[in-house]
């Protein structure tokens, strides 16, 4: 069936990186931008980055601009988002989710991973 | 501090009807399209209207959507015990530093 599974979260130091992932199946990767959203225990949901269908286009929230990056590796349907220098209020669950429109870039997604949990903490 | 801002609870009667509001700008909700999510504690988002008045399939006609100038609302008619959950407004925002955004959030308590 359509669906995203993310992994990578852990616990880790402020300053660390790490990199999470999202697996895609059962659609066509390559047709449909992914948005990265986070959200703080307790707390909303956070706009981080999104990635065109192609990887050509990107773009980052103010709060991540400089420290995060987004790629995707379409044979191997797979997005990454690269963090580096994390902070404590990076602490968060990390969504990818798929946008419903393939030529759009706006974050109406239609198909969510299950989440996984980054925390940043000494 | 959410670009959009939305209030933090709304409460009503099985049965009834209520509105959730979401206020913007002209950067974003002004000229660009709003989506509804539906969260559950512990879960997934679930898209409940794009487009500012689209539902995708499967979401029950309950649910409405619409826009008008920099401010958009979701109406969700003959409540349920079921529709206690969080609801959260989305779109674009085209100004120098484009990205996406989202409410703060609002809390449902169906009483």
């Amino acid at each position: 069936q359509v669906q995203l599974v993310e992994s990578g979260g852990d616990v880790v130091q402020p300053g660390r990186s790490l990199r999470l992932s999202c697996v895609a199946s059962g659609f066509t990767f390559s047709s449909y931008a992914i948005h990265w959203v986070r959200q703080a225990p307790g707390k909303g949901l956070e706009w981080v980055a999104v990635v065109s269908y192609d990887g050509n286009n990107k773009y980052f929230a103010d709060s991540v601009k400089g420290r995060f990056t987004i790629s995707r590796d379409n044979p191997k349907n797979t997005l990454y988002l690269l963090m580096n220098s994390l902070r404590p209020e990076d602490t968060a669950v990390y969504y990818c989710a798929r946008v419903l429109v393939p030529a759009a870039l706006s974050p109406a997604c239609d198909i969510w991973g299950q989440g996984t949990t980054v925390t940043v903490s000494s | 501090q959410s670009v959009l801002t939305q209030p933090p609870s709304v409460s009503a009667a099985p049965g009834q009807k209520v509105t959730i509001s979401c206020s913007g700008s002209s950067s974003n909700i002004g000229i660009n399209y709003v989506s509804w999510y539906q969260q559950f504690p512990g879960t997934a988002p679930k898209l409940l209207i794009y487009d500012n008045d689209k539902r995708p399939s499967g979401i029950p006609d309950r649910f409405s959507g619409s826009k008008s100038g920099t401010s958009a609302t979701l109406d969700i008619t003959g409540l349920q015990t079921a529709d206690e959950a969080d609801y959260y407004c989305g779109t674009w925002d085209s100004r120098l530093t484009t990205g996406g955004v989202f409410g703060g959030g609002t809390k449902l308590t169906v009483v």
